[in-house]
């Protein structure tokens, strides 16, 4: 069964520094999205992705995200500055139709120190 | 966004049936109503999804209230593997709760 892909499993990096978690969606998805969750806290939106464009941002999802699907098969979320608080499991999704069911990664552990 | 009530957590022993029970009294008339599960350490697993009918499929059921303001997660027979955080998700940008920790008991 196709799955989501996300690398690397665990990243640690330092405050301010920018970072950039990787995500290979099902091929033939057309629905892209990010969420976090903080450890021991529900999971929190942060963005859908449509047609080469962001449908959907929440409050988290501020100028020091970006999301983009450079080559047709990927999608990245990139944090230009880390803070500690941004220390969270990232996870990819996808999905064929705004409707259907959303397959999850097994997320990115990112560690900001 | 809709706005749902669930319960904090439900103890089940295994193989027993398991209702989980959702209240989402806002619900817009064209959402759908989805289900999603988080085992521990893992991501959000999608379950069962419908918009009024009721929907079966081989993970369990959905029961879906006439006036779509509540829905029942059914699991018929709990396992072991079913101890997980169970999200109902009444809106089309996935929003997720808090969810309802279920504890299975051999």
């Amino acid at each position: 069964e196709p799955e989501v892909t996300q690398t690397p499993s665990h990243q640690v990096t330092q405050m301010g520094q920018e970072v950039i978690l990787r995500c290979v969606p099902i091929s033939n998805h057309l629905y892209f999205y990010w969420y976090r969750q903080i450890l021991g806290q529900k999971v929190e939106f942060l963005v859908s992705f449509y047609n080469n464009e962001i449908s959907e941002k929440s409050e988290i999802f501020d100028d020091q995200f970006s999301v983009e699907r450079p080559d047709g098969s990927n999608f990245t979320l990139k944090i230009r500055s880390t803070k500690l608080e941004d220390s969270a499991m990232y996870f990819c999704a996808s999905r064929t139709e705004s409707r259907s069911d959303l397959h999850f990664g097994n997320g990115t552990r990112l560690t900001v120190t | 966004d809709a706005k749902t009530t669930q319960p904090n957590s439900m103890e089940s022993n295994e193989e027993e049936p398991v209702h989980l029970p959702c209240n989402h009294s806002t619900i817009s008339g064209t959402d759908y109503i989805h289900w999603y599960r988080q085992l521990p350490s893992q991501g959000p697993e999608y379950v069962i999804h419908g918009l009024t009918s009721n929907v079966n499929n081989r993970m369990a059921s959905l029961a879906i209230a006439e006036d779509r303001k509540s829905s029942t997660l059914i699991l018929h027979r709990a396992t072991l593997r079913d101890a997980a955080v169970y999200y109902c998700i009444p809106d089309g940008k996935l929003i997720f709760g808090t969810g309802t920790r279920l504890q299975v008991f051999p």
